[in-house]
């Protein structure tokens, strides 16, 4: 299995900062990587689809990057409806796996 | 549009059989592209995909479950399921239905799920 390893697990930053989460693949796989965005009682939601494209929808404050083992999500601005925990997912080979998540707290 | 919504039973005691269904409504499952994913997820903890069926009779299993497990689709009700046997406390998760499909937009068949259901608590407890 292809592990996804997710840091930090947890942040806290200001309205208005920019926060970088970082994912790292077990072993390669290319621009098979996934980023969603989950808040309390719901489900997932796609923001970031093959490593940096984004989801239609989805604020142009969030972007993605990376190939191969190493991944970044990048919130340039955050607002208070970012506040959630975000999982990177590999998509490159089956069992499908996700990071452990991170929490995106506001400061 | 396309939506899911899962259904079966909250409350189960150990060593009884999980049974999830998934209902499929504003689109087909019938698309051989396509695979209809279980995602499970344990209160306070991260998501653990559990497997996912196609139409063209592909079925992939994690694993972890690979030997309690198994999934079916019904194309007549456009509804998959899930069967999880001899379950234990530790199977107490939210349980998801999901649609992995591939980007039709950049054209490079990146997979990914997009489409989601609110999710099912199922609670294993004597």
């Amino acid at each position: 299995d292809t592990q996804m390893t997710q840091s930090p697990s947890s942040l806290s930053a200001s309205l208005g900062g920019r926060v970088t989460i970082a994912c790292r693949a077990s072993q390669y796989i290319g621009r098979d990587l996934n980023w969603y965005q989950q808040k309390p009682g719901k489900a997932p939601k796609l923001l970031i689809f093959g490593a940096s494209t984004s989801e239609g929808g989805v604020p142009s404050r969030f972007s993605g990057a990376g190939s191969g083992t190493d991944f970044t999500l990048t919130i340039t601005s955050l607002q208070l409806e970012d506040v959630a925990t975000y999982y990177c997912q590999q998509s490159y080979a089956t069992p499908r796996t996700f990071g452990q998540g991170t929490k995106v707290e506001l400061k | 549009q396309v939506q899911l919504q899962e259904s079966g039973p909250g409350l189960l005691k150990p060593s009884q059989t999980l049974s999830l269904t998934c209902t499929v409504t504003g689109g087909s499952i019938s698309n051989d592209d396509d695979f209809w994913t279980w995602i499970r997820q344990q209160p306070g903890k991260g998501l653990e995909w559990v497997g996912c069926v196609s139409n063209s009779g592909s079925k992939f299993y994690n694993p972890s479950l690979e030997s309690r497990v198994s999934m079916s689709l019904d194309t007549s009700k456009n509804q998959f399921s899930l069967h999880l046997r001899s379950v234990s406390a530790a199977d107490t998760a939210v349980y998801y239905c999901a649609r992995d499909t591939f980007d039709t937009v950049t054209a490079e068949l990146r997979r990914y799920f997009d489409l989601w259901g609110r999710g099912t608590l199922v609670t294993v407890s004597s």
